[in-house]
This record gives C-alpha cells, sequence and structure tokens, in this order.
C-alpha cells in the first residue's frame, strides 16, 4: 500500500531561519507530488505541485521543494521563514494514472517564533 | 467568490442521531471528494465522485452515505452518530479525476457528545 512519511512532527524555527521539511513516499511508480499548508483554523490550501519535467519546483510565498526521485522523496524547502508561516504541513501523493486519491502524510507543524 | 462551500461549519449533536454536511463547489470540477481529518490532524481519503458517480469508497463504514445530486454537489449523510465520528470533514474537488490539484473546502467540525 501506498503510504507517504512526513518524519518532522513538530518543527520550532526563529524568524528568518531556513526551513526544511522531510517527504517519502513509498509507491514505486509515477507519482504526483503536493504540498499542501494549513493555517489555523483554516482549510487547506496548496503550496506547490510535482508533475514532471523540473525536479525543482517553486510555489507559492517563496517555498520550493525538490523531488529526488531515487530517494523517494518531495522535500519542502524555504531559505528565510517568517512569523506567518506558522501552519501545519501536509505532503500528498497521487498515482498516476488511477482514480484520484491523494494520501496525505501525517503532516509537520511548524511554528515559528519572533 | 467561495470555490468550494460547506455547511454548516460546526455541528455539535449528541450519540445515535442522524446528520448531513452539504459541500457545493462553482469551479464547474468533475470531481469531488470527502477527507475526515482526525484529531491527530491525519487526512484520510473517504469518498470521491467523477461526474455523479462513486470512484474510491475507503472502507469507510455504510452509516456514512454520500450523495451527488449533480457534479456541483456532493453531501455527506451520516447514520447513527458514534464518538469516534467527531472529527473535521474536508469536501474537495478537481477538474478532472486523477491527476490535478485538489481545491478544499474550509471543513466542518463534526463533535459527537
Amino acid at each position: 500500500a501506498q503510504s507517504v512519511s512526513q518524519h518532522n512532527h513538530h518543527v520550532i524555527l526563529s524568524e528568518a531561519a531556513s526551513l526544511e521539511l522531510g517527504c517519502n513516499y513509498s509507491y514505486g511508480g509515477t507519482v504526483n507530488l503536493f504540498w499542501y499548508v494549513q493555517y489555523p483554523g483554516q482549510h487547506l490550501q496548496l503550496l506547490l505541485k510535482y508533475f514532471s519535467g523540473d525536479p525543482l519546483v517553486k510555489g507559492i510565498k517563496g517555498f520550493e521543494a525538490e523531488f529526488i526521485k531515487s530517494k523517494f522523496s518531495f522535500n519542502l524547502r524555504k531559505p528565510s521563514v517568517q512569523w506567518s508561516d506558522t501552519a501545519e504541513y501536509f505532503c500528498a501523493v497521487n498515482k498516476f494514472g488511477t482514480a484520484s486519491k491523494l494520501t496525505f502524510g501525517t503532516g509537520t507543524r511548524l511554528q515559528v517564533t519572533l | 467568490d467561495t470555490a468550494v462551500s460547506q455547511t454548516p461549519k460546526y455541528l455539535v449533536t449528541q450519540m445515535g442521531n442522524d446528520k448531513s454536511i452539504k459541500c457545493e463547489q462553482n469551479l464547474g470540477h468533475d470531481t469531488m471528494y470527502w477527507y475526515k481529518q482526525d484529531s491527530k490532524k491525519f487526512l484520510k481519503i473517504m469518498f470521491s465522485y467523477n461526474n455523479k458517480e462513486l470512484i474510491i469508497n475507503e472502507t469507510v463504514p455504510n452509516r456514512f452515505s454520500p450523495k451527488s445530486p449533480d457534479k456541483a454537489h456532493l453531501n455527506l449523510h451520516i447514520n447513527s452518530l458514534e464518538l469516534g465520528d467527531s472529527a473535521v470533514y474536508f469536501c474537495a474537488s478537481s477538474e478532472r479525476e486523477g491527476l490535478d490539484e485538489q481545491f478544499f473546502g474550509p471543513g466542518t467540525r463534526l463533535t459527537v457528545l
């Protein structure tokens, strides 16, 4: 069965620190990859997605992610976090060519302190 | 303009009751979904519909019955509510089945007492 792992459950950073959140998936076929963010009390919003092409994907709000196929990874990065980045971050994977089924990781809670 | 909307936002009810959550999308998408987010924030798909037809049912108890009167609406009816049904339920939609980004609604926080 396909699974998605986010190893960092809770990350605390000071403003301006750099961020990297890990995401690994277990499926060996072609996948589409997503990072979603959930700000406190709000719904999920898409940060970025990878379908094909350049494995370095740029998203909104200065976030980027790199797809490394050999490592089954899709880590999220931001060079300098802001207090407003405090949120829950979810990695999600969709198997290519089958019925839509986003499998989510367990989420990483990011807390940015001033 | 709200893309994916859900009602109600909060729902508090007693065990054993039957309740419904409504979802509507105005994006013209073909595919709609229901997800459950538990107290640990874990998100899991429950159902997906494509053009009013069920395509995914993820071993959800049959007390949960989705209904899609048209492709813009996917409602969730829950019979005989149990304590373990307490969660946040998110509706989502995507343009097509399979590949696309999913757009999420604001969620419905269900509390079963």
